[in-house]
């Protein structure tokens, strides 16, 4: 069965402190990888799409790579504003399945 | 000027009920989507519509029913609500299989 797996659950940091955030998967056929930044009381609002291997793409202090079974969120020197719970969703065929999310806290 | 709107933002109804949720997008998207997300934060899909075709449909209950009038519009009916169903529905659209955008939700309470 198709598996996301979003760790770890919760993640404190202070600011200007860098870290990773992982989403890790078991699908076949994986057409995109997709993150997500989701603040309290709102809808997702898109970050990434990763299509292969390989791929690494950029958005001020987030960096989002992938490999062929795990995808990574790079956070380089984050501000408080960063807080909120990052998803990781993949996409097969007509399938989209989503992690159950990584609720990221900066402290200034 | 909102890309994916919902109305109700907030529903409160007894059990037994009725009800529909209305979704609409203004981003020209050929598809559209209903999800669930849980007490936990979990976000599960329920549908997607592809040019008024359903092209997933989740094991979810049949008392919940999407209904597409046009490509812009995603509706969803639920009969007989149940205390279980109290959640925060969320619709999205996307071109084709690219990256989705979502609505802002409504918070279902089932007394």
């Amino acid at each position: 069965e198709d598996q996301v797996t979003q760790s770890p659950e919760a993640l404190r940091l202070q600011e200007g402190e860098s870290s990773s955030l992982n989403c890790s998967y078991t699908v076949s056929g994986l057409r995109g990888l997709f993150w997500y930044r989701q603040d309290p009381g709102k809808g997702p609002e898109f970050l990434f799409t990763l299509y292969s291997a390989g791929e690494e793409k950029e958005k001020e202090r987030l960096k989002a790579t992938l490999t062929k079974k795990e995808s990574f969120l790079h956070i380089t020197a984050p501000k408080p504003e960063d807080s909120a719970t990052y998803l990781c969703a993949v996409h097969n065929n007509n399938d989209m399945r989503f992690g159950a999310g990584t609720r990221l806290t900066v402290k200034p | 000027d909102t890309a994916v709107s919902q109305t109700p933002k907030y529903l409160v109804t007894q059990m037994g009920n009725d009800k529909s949720i209305k979704c609409e997008q203004n981003l020209g998207h050929d598809t559209m989507y209903w999800y669930k997300q849980d007490s936990k934060k979990f976000l599960k899909i329920m549908f997607s519509y592809n040019n008024k075709e359903l092209i997933i449909n989740e094991t979810v209950p049949n008392r919940f029913s999407p209904k597409s009038p046009d490509k812009a519009h995603l509706n969803l009916h639920i009969n007989s609500l149940e205390l279980g169903d109290s959640a925060v529905y969320f619709c999205a659209s996307s071109q084709g299989i690219n990256e989705q955008f979502f609505g802002p939700g409504t918070r279902l309470t089932v007394l």
